[in-house]
């Protein structure tokens, strides 16, 4: 199985801030990797398909970059609503498998 | 899109459960679909995918315990769970090919 290693685990930023999470896959995954958003009590969201295509109505301060093993997600400015936990997930050969996660925190 | 799943809950080890996802707002017979569980405060684990033709694949920690079933005429997507373990303790999610849109999940708790 294709390890995915994310980080940071936690990451503390504030508001109008850019901030960075990597994905850094165990193998070459042909850029078939996504980033979801998850708050607490709710189901993940998909923001970025395909290492660099914004999902419907994500806004355009996520942005995401890679290729190869090494992705990363951004997020240009940094607003109340973005705080909580970014996932990864590689979907370029089964079982596909995600990063253990970043949690997001308000400073 | 809408995906609700139903049917969880708490069983012992050793135990079936049937868990559904009934599906609203796209094609559903056109698409692949996933189960995707996560156990209390961790991360996300993929569980198991059928295609729109019903060709299936499983994660090794359910294989042989889990069938992934899908009736096309309802709309629904199916997860049996036989022979439950602890560590199957989770929520789980469905969601849509490429997991573009996922349900809101359901609690299953295997306990004694």
């Amino acid at each position: 199985d294709i390890q995915m290693t994310q980080s940071p685990s936690l990451l503390s930023a504030s508001v109008g801030d850019r901030v960075t999470i990597n994905c850094k896959a165990s193998q070459n995954i042909n850029k078939y990797l996504n980033w979801y958003q998850q708050k607490l009590g709710e189901a993940p969201k998909l923001l970025i398909y395909n290492t660099n295509n914004l999902q419907t109505g994500i806004p355009s301060r996520f942005s995401g970059s890679g290729s190869g093993t090494d992705y990363t997600l951004t997020i240009s400015s940094l607003q109340p609503e973005d705080f909580g936990t970014y996932f990864c997930f590689q979907h370029n050969s089964w079982p596909g498998t995600f990063g253990a996660g970043t949690k997001l925190e308000l400073k | 899109v809408q995906l609700v799943e139903s049917g969880g809950g708490l069983v012992q080890p050793g135990k079936s459960l049937k868990l559904s996802c009934s599906a609203s707002g796209f094609t559903f017979s056109s698409y692949g679909m996933h189960w995707i569980r996560q156990a209390p405060g961790k991360g996300l684990d993929w569980v198991a995918y059928i295609s729109s033709s019903s060709g299936t694949v499983y994660a090794d920690a359910v294989k042989g315990r889990f069938t992934i079933s899908r009736d096309n005429a309802k709309n629904t997507l199916y997860l049996q769970l036989n022979s439950l373990k602890s560590e199957d303790t989770a929520i789980y999610y469905c969601a849509t090919t490429g997991l573009g849109y996922w349900g809101q999940g359901v609690m299953v708790t295997v306990s004694s």
